[in-house]
This record gives C-alpha cells, sequence and structure tokens, in this order.
C-alpha cells in the first residue's frame, strides 16, 4: 500500500502570494493533520480533520486554513504569504482522530519558500 | 501548558556503540502513546518506536528500546549498536489533548566511523 503522499514537493512563492498544499492520506485512514516545520525546529501542529470537519487547531493566524474532501485528501492554504512561512509542511494520516489509540502516519513534505 | 523537552540539542556516538537521547513531556491524558521520530536529511518522517502509557514494560523495537518513567514523565530513546544509517535528527512526541501531538525541538544524532 501507498504512503502518505504531498504534492508538490517543492515550492517557491513570493511575500503576499496564495499556495495550496494537498495530501493524500493512507488508504483507509480518516484523518489528515498537517504540521509545520521551520528549519531547525520540531513539528507545530497546524489542523486535524476528521471525517471532513476540522476537529483541532494550533496557534496559527486565519490566513492558515484547510479542507478535507470526500475520498479523504485535504488541501492546506495560506494565504498572504510571509517569509516567515518558510517551512517543510508535513501531513500525516490516521485510521482515526489522532490520538490514542490511533498513530498517525507521515509523509515527506512540501518545502515551501517564500522570497 | 502542555511541553516536550529534549535537552540534547547534539550528541554523536562511535559506531557500534550505544547512546541514549533524552525527553521528558507533560500531557494531561490517561491513555495515550509517546512516540519517537527519525527524521534524516530526506525529511521523511519516521516512526522509531511506541510506548503506550498504559503498559509498564518497556518498548522495544530491534536495536531501539525506551526507558519510560510515567511519574517523572520521562521517555528516553536507547540505540544499541549504532549504525552510520542511524545518524538524523530525532524527535520526541507526545499527545496535547485529543487531537494533536506536541513535538520537542529534536536531537542531532550523529554516528561516527
Amino acid at each position: 500500500d501507498a504512503g502518505v503522499t504531498q504534492s508538490p514537493t517543492h515550492l517557491i512563492k513570493t511575500r503576499g502570494q496564495h499556495v495550496t498544499l494537498r495530501c493524500s492520506p493512507i488508504s483507509g485512514h480518516k484523518s489528515v493533520s498537517w504540521y509545520q516545520q521551520v528549519l531547525g525546529q520540531g513539528p507545530q501542529f497546524i489542523f486535524q480533520y476528521y471525517e471532513k470537519e476540522e476537529r483541532g487547531r494550533g496557534n496559527f493566524p486565519d490566513r492558515f486554513s484547510a479542507r478535507q474532501f470526500p475520498n479523504y485528501s485535504s488541501e492546506l492554504n495560506v494565504n498572504a504569504l510571509l517569509l516567515g512561512d518558510s517551512a517543510l509542511y508535513l501531513c500525516a494520516s490516521s485510521l482515526g482522530i489522532a490520538g490514542y489509540p490511533n498513530e498517525q502516519f507521515f509523509g515527506p513534505g512540501t518545502r515551501l519558500t517564500v522570497l | 501548558a502542555q511541553t516536550v523537552t529534549q535537552s540534547q540539542p547534539e550528541m554523536s556516538v562511535q559506531e557500534a556503540e550505544t547512546v541514549t537521547l533524552s525527553c521528558t513531556y507533560d500531557t494531561s491524558e490517561n491513555n495515550y502513546y509517546l512516540f519517537w521520530y527519525k527524521q534524516p536529511p530526506s525529511r521523511q518522517m519516521i516512526l522509531v518506536i511506541r510506548q503506550e502509557a498504559y503498559k509498564q514494560q518497556n518498548a522495544t523495537e530491534n536495536r531501539f528500546s525506551v526507558n519510560f518513567q510515567k511519574a517523572a514523565k520521562s521517555f528516553s530513546l536507547k540505540i544499541s549498536d549504532s549504525q552510520l544509517g542511524d545518524t538524523a535528527m530525532y524527535f520526541c512526541a507526545s499527545p496535547a489533548g485529543i487531537y494533536k501531538y506536541i513535538f520537542g525541538t529534536g536531537t542531532r544524532l550523529k554516528v561516527l566511523a
């Protein structure tokens, strides 16, 4: 079975632009979580979606939004990009809501560079 | 606030030797998993080992084992017979509420030939 997939692999944008990142979970998984990993730091939780509804949100501004589709894939959208949004964006999927007893499986990430 | 602390930013170990990476955490959950993830330069976050909090027995996966001290909220990772391929960033993760995990700042491990 394929693991979590993310697209694109790399992305370069300029300040003020908008970006959409995509994630396909492992087949059968209904939950997707998004994390931001700034260089040299651990991942920071952004969102969790389960059954197409937002179930959790981290401490990120409203410029960040996401949605989950009927096939459980997900998009992360970031508006009005800032230099500080440059990071690796990780997607993780789990069978149910991420938390005990469901573990998360991570994708390879999308590297976003904002110039 | 729920936190995860990894107090060793960088460590090095000679090939074939043993190294221990430390992690302390704080969570209000009763039943939970704790995780150690490995992130090599390829950046893929790979699960190394997990520990169920209600199990007293420490988890073991081949050369990787944990020392889980629930009362002390300590969760260290021991790597035995270190290999060059173990060179990576290692992150400890614990739950912060139902819907998310929080990660430590990571320990950069370098295995020396």
